[in-house]
């Protein structure tokens, strides 16, 4: 049973738009988000983070909100470039664990 | 350039061969870690290493055998795979094991092994 689930498996988007990527999870003990960025033949690069403890977090053009009670999370990149067309992975950490549960990620394409 | 290097990027092998993956990290991380991606499926962590000791190993078959010589260096070893490992195959490394915000993980760039 995935515990980390992303159930959109494509996203477009407009360039200079909204992209709004999102996760959802299952295991309440998870306590520490990651999104990260995954280019064709590259492996996946961090892009940011939130802990459990917050429900935003915000770096440049990205923005992660957290909502516990719905065990939620999304990405928000604003505003959207070419250069952000990839596949976005949300994982999550649950204290003490070595694991970290990845989502099977969601492909953005910004169209220029 | 993560800081974190893997070789071979491709390899092809019988299902009688035996081969090796290296990963190299630049970071001074103490933790090292192998995943398998298969197609349409998550990333799956195959094992973990914390200062050259494996600290978790999930239920991965015998025909996998990993090696982390120092804190620095990471081998997987391959001997009689089977065509469903064929996969992509990542290297990561962080700083340390728990989950806080200076343990995010770096991964390679992968090497993509097709098994015949």
């Amino acid at each position: 049973d995935q515990q980390v689930k992303q159930n959109s498996p494509s996203l477009s988007v407009q360039e200079g738009r909204i992209s709004i990527l999102n996760c959802d999870y299952t295991n309440s003990m998870f306590d520490y988000f990651l999104w990260y960025k995954k280019y064709p033949a590259e492996g996946p690069t961090f892009l940011i983070s939130i802990s459990s403890i917050k429900d935003k977090n915000e770096d440049g053009r990205f923005t992660v909100f957290l909502n516990k009670s719905a065990k939620h999370l999304s990405l928000h990149i604003v505003p959207s470039q070419p250069g952000d067309s990839a596949v976005y992975f949300c994982a999550a950490w649950g204290a003490g664990s070595y694991q970290l549960t990845f989502g099977k990620g969601t492909k953005l394409s910004v169209i220029p | 350039e993560t800081g974190v290097t893997q070789t071979p990027r491709h390899l092809v092998m019988g299902m009688t061969n035996k081969k090796s993956l290296k990963c190299e990290q630049h970071l001074g991380h103490n933790a090292m870690y192998w995943y398998k991606q298969s197609a349409k499926k998550p990333l799956e962590l195959m094992f973990v290493y914390s200062l050259e000791e494996r600290v978790e190993n999930n239920s991965v078959p015998s025909r996998f055998s990993p090696e982390c010589p120092n804190s620095s260096h990471l081998f997987l070893h391959l001997h009689t795979l089977q065509p469903e490992d064929s996969a992509l195959y990542l290297c990561a490394s962080s700083r340390g094991l728990a989950g806080e915000s200076y343990n995010e993980q770096f991964f390679g760039p992968g090497t993509r092994l097709t098994v015949l």
